[in-house]
């Protein structure tokens, strides 16, 4: 079966520090897998796509197919990057999602 | 900008009561979703639309049902509403099948009393 697996539900570092939110997934085929991001009283929204390869906001992550992950990265973390990030899998023509990480930047 | 909108920020109902959460979007996307949002469970998946009057069950759609008489308006009804579905809801869309960049509400918080 599908499914998206974040492990961690906070996920607390200082300000200038690297962050990493943990996506693992499980698959049969080839995987389309996104991050989504909510800042506080903000809409959901797309962050980055495993497609593109592109880096957003200074985030970037990498798709491992022996691993089935899709972690987030950024290598210096600033304190508007607080917020809820969720990794998404594209199956089926639908998205299924993680349980979610709140990532906190302390000061 | 596509923009979809939701009817109310806040609600609150008592338990019993018939409710319903409207979600219109401006950009002629054919598919629309509505999920709700909990701490630690992250979305679920209650119904969705690929189509006018068309509609699927989601992961939990017990306690609920949709309408989508036009292609802009998609409708979450809960029939009688109970505590257990206090939650925050939101609205997706999306332009097609293959799409799978969601464009979502600002959601709405609804309490059950």
């Amino acid at each position: 079966a599908q499914r998206v697996t974040q492990p961690e539900k906070l996920l607390s570092v200082f300000k200038g520090a690297p962050v990493e939110l943990k996506c693992n997934y499980s698959y049969s085929g080839s995987p389309e897998l996104f991050w989504y991001v909510q800042y506080s009283r903000q809409r959901l929204q797309l962050l980055l796509r495993h497609i593109s390869r592109e880096s957003i906001k200074g985030f970037t992550a990498d798709l491992n197919k022996g691993e089935t992950s899709f972690h987030l990265k950024k290598p210096f973390a600033q304190e508007e990057d607080s917020a809820m990030y969720y990794c998404a899998l594209h199956s089926n023509y639908q998205l299924i999602w993680g349980a979610g990480t709140k990532l906190i930047i302390k000061p | 900008d596509v923009k979809v909108t939701q009817s109310s920020r806040y609600l609150v109902k008592r338990t019993g009561e018939k409710v319903f959460l409207e979600c219109v979007q401006d950009m002629d996307h054919e598919n629309m979703f509505w999920y709700r949002q909990d701490p630690g469970l992250g979305l679920r998946l209650i119904y969705f639309s690929y189509d006018v009057k068309m509609k699927e069950k989601g992961d939990i759609p017990e306690g609920y049902s949709v309408s989508r008489e036009k292609k802009e308006r998609f409708s979450l009804i809960l029939e009688s509403a109970s505590t257990s579905q206090t939650s925050m809801y939101l609205c997706a869309s999306s332009l097609d099948r293959d799409s799978y960049g969601y464009t979502f509400g600002s959601g709405t918080r609804l309490t059950v009393v």
